[in-house]
């Protein structure tokens, strides 16, 4: 059974640091990009970041660029965002999702049950 | 950036039911569209991927379809499990993009 799992979520001041991580489980995690989404308090869907099965191809929206990395593991099945300078319209949960293929063109299969993030003071 | 657009942005509808919802992209997406549902309270879960074919595991009253910017979600006869608020996504390019989503709620 495909499982993804987020950790490390939790309450931020504004301009604070956190990193969230996602544990995959039953499948190959080095051969399939990872994404992360986001759904605000009340919100719909926005994609954050992808990072392709090698890491050669990471991308992430415009409304974090600059301040959130993306990085895996393959060794430990893990993928991981660290945002930097935090703010309160980064509140959302935060899913962790597995493409269906390595890289290019693909879709979400599987997501996490996802982590809630909160910036505030 | 590819714009998606549902519509309508909600429906009100009876068990048994007809649903249709429809999504538009700005610019040519080919079939590289994606359905998601969300219960409240939930995790999104991928019903239908390149505009027509059922994940696994889906009830065959849901279909899709549609290409280039213009694309539909039928489900054929509402069930109580179907209300729900359904996504539908562009997997052509990155950013991927989301429509603002259609919940579907019981009249």
């Amino acid at each position: 059974e495909v499982l993804v799992e987020e950790s490390g979520g939790g309450l931020v001041q504004p301009g604070g640091s956190l990193r969230v991580s996602c544990a995959a489980s039953g499948f190959t995690f080095s051969s399939y990009a990872m994404n992360w989404v986001r759904q605000a308090p009340g919100q719909g869907l926005e994609w954050v970041s992808v990072i392709s099965a090698g890491s050669g191809y990471i991308d992430f929206a415009g409304s974090v660029k600059g301040r959130f990395t993306i990085s895996r593991d393959n060794s430990k099945n893990t993928l991981y965002m660290q945002m930097n300078s935090l703010r309160a319209e980064d509140t959302a949960i935060y899913y962790c999702v597995k493409a269906s293929d390595g890289s290019g063109k693909n879709y979400f299969d599987y997501w996490g049950l996802g982590i809630l993030v909160t910036v505030s003071s | 950036d590819i714009q998606m657009t549902q519509s309508p942005s909600s429906v009100s509808a009876s068990v048994g039911d007809r649903v249709t919802i429809t999504c538009r992209a700005s610019q040519d997406i080919s079939s590289w569209l994606a359905w998601h549902q969300q219960k409240p309270g939930k995790a999104p879960k991928l019903l239908i991927y390149a505009a027509s074919t059922l994940q696994s595991g889906v009830p065959s009253r849901f279909s899709g379809s549609g290409s280039g910017t213009d694309f539909t979600l039928t489900i054929s006869s509402l069930q109580p499990e179907d209300f729900a608020s359904y996504y539908c996504q562009q997997a052509y390019t990155f950013p991927r993009t989301f429509g603002q989503g259609t919940k579907v709620e019981i009249k």
